[in-house]
C-alpha cells in the first residue's frame, strides 16, 4: 500500500500568514489521485481539493494544491481564523486508499 | 442541502458485535459508492471499507484490519448505509464516519469522499 508522510506535524502560525503543508507519497500516485481533507472537533470533515489541485465546491481560493507525482504541497495562502484545524492528504489511485498522518494548524 | 448522519455507535464489549447506520438525504443515495472511514483517539485517519452503487455492482471492498470481521451493506429504498461490526477488538474504538464516495471519470477506480458526515464513536472495553 502507498505511505503517504505529512510534515510538519504541526504548524504554528498566525492569522494573515501563509501555511505551507507537505504529503509525500511512498511511490507514485496514480492519475492525480490526490485529495486534502480539513477535520475539526466536532464537526463533519470537509474536502478541500481533489484531482491533487481541484477545489472543492465552495472551498475559497486561498487554499491551492499542487505537486506529483510524490511530492504534494497543500499552501493556505492567508490564513483565516477559521483555518486553524487538523489537515489530511489522501491517495485514491490504488487500493486501499491511504491517508497521511495529518498536520494540524494552530494559532502560534 | 446533502447530508450524512451516523447513528449506532456506543460502549460494547470484545468480541461483540455493532451496527452502525448512516442516514443520506439531500441526493439520490443509489447513483453513489458510500465508504466508512475511522478515526482511533489520538490517530489519523482509516478508510475502513466501501460500497458501490449499484450501478456498479454493489460490491464492496475492505481494510486488511477489518476484513472478514466487518460487513458494508445499503438499502437504497431507505436511503441508508450499514457498517456491521462483529468479533469487535479493543484497536476498532474509533469515532466512524461514513462518506460519499465519487469517481467523475466514472472508471470505478479513483474514488475520493466528497462528503462527510459527524460520525459516531465506538468503544470497545470490558
Amino acid at each position: 500500500e502507498i505511505v503517504l508522510t505529512q510534515s510538519p506535524d504541526t504548524l504554528s502560525l498566525s492569522p494573515g500568514e501563509r501555511a505551507t503543508l507537505s504529503c509525500r507519497a511512498s511511490q507514485s500516485v496514480s492519475s492525480s489521485s490526490l485529495a486534502w481533507y480539513q477535520l475539526k472537533p466536532g464537526q463533519a470533515p470537509r474536502l478541500l481539493i481533489y484531482g491533487v489541485s481541484t477545489r472543492a465546491t465552495g472551498i475559497p481560493d486561498r487554499f491551492s494544491g499542487s505537486g506529483s507525482p510524490t511530492d504534494f504541497t497543500l499552501t493556505i495562502s492567508r490564513l483565516e481564523p477559521e483555518d486553524f484545524a487538523v489537515y489530511y492528504c489522501q491517495q485514491y489511485g490504488s487500493s486501499p486508499r491511504t491517508f497521511g498522518q495529518g498536520t494540524k494548524v494552530e494559532i502560534k | 442541502e446533502v447530508q450524512l448522519g451516523e447513528s449506532g455507535g456506543g460502549l460494547v464489549q470484545p468480541g461483540r458485535s455493532l451496527r452502525l447506520s448512516c442516514t443520506a438525504s439531500g441526493f439520490t443515495f443509489g447513483d453513489y459508492a458510500m465508504s466508512w472511514v475511522r478515526q482511533a483517539p489520538g490517530k489519523g485517519l482509516e478508510w475502513v471499507g466501501f460500497i458501490r452503487s449499484k450501478g456498479y455492482g454493489g460490491t464492496t471492498e475492505y481494510a486488511a484490519s477489518v476484513k472478514g470481521r466487518f460487513t458494508i451493506s445499503r438499502d437504497d429504498s431507505k436511503n441508508i448505509a450499514y457498517l456491521q461490526m462483529n468479533s469487535l477488538k479493543t484497536e476498532d474504538t474509533a469515532v466512524y464516519y461514513c462518506t460519499r464516495d465519487i469517481d467523475p471519470r466514472g472508471f470505478d477506480i479513483y474514488y475520493y469522499m466528497d462528503v462527510w458526515g459527524k460520525g459516531t464513536t465506538v468503544t470497545v472495553s470490558s
